[in-house]
């Protein structure tokens, strides 16, 4: 079974950076990227980019290109998603989510989600 | 930049056949794929590649996609399918990942 889970919640002042981890297991860690979407409260879901943890290479939505770092720990099969420079708009709930590649490119599973609450 | 559209809510009895539909220039060329969140909860891969079913998912799940417009079919919806749904897809280069605005299903 395959199962991402992420790390709790955290709470930030504006202008903060704060760190989201994504622990993988049940199937190759190296084998798929790992993509990041979150979704303020009430609102629809919005990706943010996507890492391949074998390469270490990413690709970014251009809306948080320069704010946005995604890395992976190959040996302890997790990956990260580090947010710089937060501010109230950037509060809502993350999710990692495994790409799954065939014809498309979907995702699946997605972790269970970490609440990130930017307040002063 | 590339948009997914989605109709804010469908509402519709058990029993009854819900369809939700997505609309995207670039969907003639590139898979829709849909996903269920149910309120709390984080999203759950209902079909990929336009009509392709993930194992666990019932059967009364379906999906098509026909010109600019994608269709999940949920076809005698259950009470416990209230959620909202998104669909998910690419534009012309494939670089640029998108949801739609998400659809509230509503069965009562």
């Amino acid at each position: 079974q395959v199962y991402l889970v992420q790390s709790g919640a955290e709470v930030k002042k504006p202008g903060a950076s704060v760190k989201v981890s994504c622990k993988a297991s049940g199937y190759t860690f190296t084998g798929h990227d790992i993509n990041w979407v979150r979704q303020a409260t009430g609102q629809g879901l919005e990706w943010m980019g996507w890492m391949n943890p074998n390469s270490g290479n990413t690709g970014y939505a251009q809306k948080f290109q320069g704010r946005v770092t995604m890395a992976g720990n190959t040996s302890i099969s997790t990956a990260y998603m580090e947010l710089s420079n937060l501010r109230s708009e950037d509060t809502a709930i993350y999710y990692c989510a495994r790409g799954v590649r065939g014809r498309g490119y979907w995702f699946d599973p997605w972790g269970q989600g970490t609440l990130v609450i930017v307040s002063s | 930049s590339y948009e997914l559209t989605q109709s804010p809510s469908v509402s519709v009895s058990p029993g009854q056949t819900a369809r939700i539909t997505c609309s995207g220039d670039a969907l003639p060329k590139k898979y829709a794929h849909w996903y269920q969140q149910k309120s709390g909860q984080a999203p759950v891969l209902v079909i990929y590649e336009d009509d392709k079913r993930p194992s666990g998912v019932p059967e009364r799940f379906s999906g098509s996609s026909s010109g600019t417009t994608a269709t999940l079919t949920i076809s005698g919806a259950q009470v416990e399918d209230e959620a909202d749904y998104y669909c998910y897809s690419t534009d012309y280069s494939g670089n640029h990942w998108v949801f739609g605005g998400g659809t509230k299903l509503t069965v009562l």
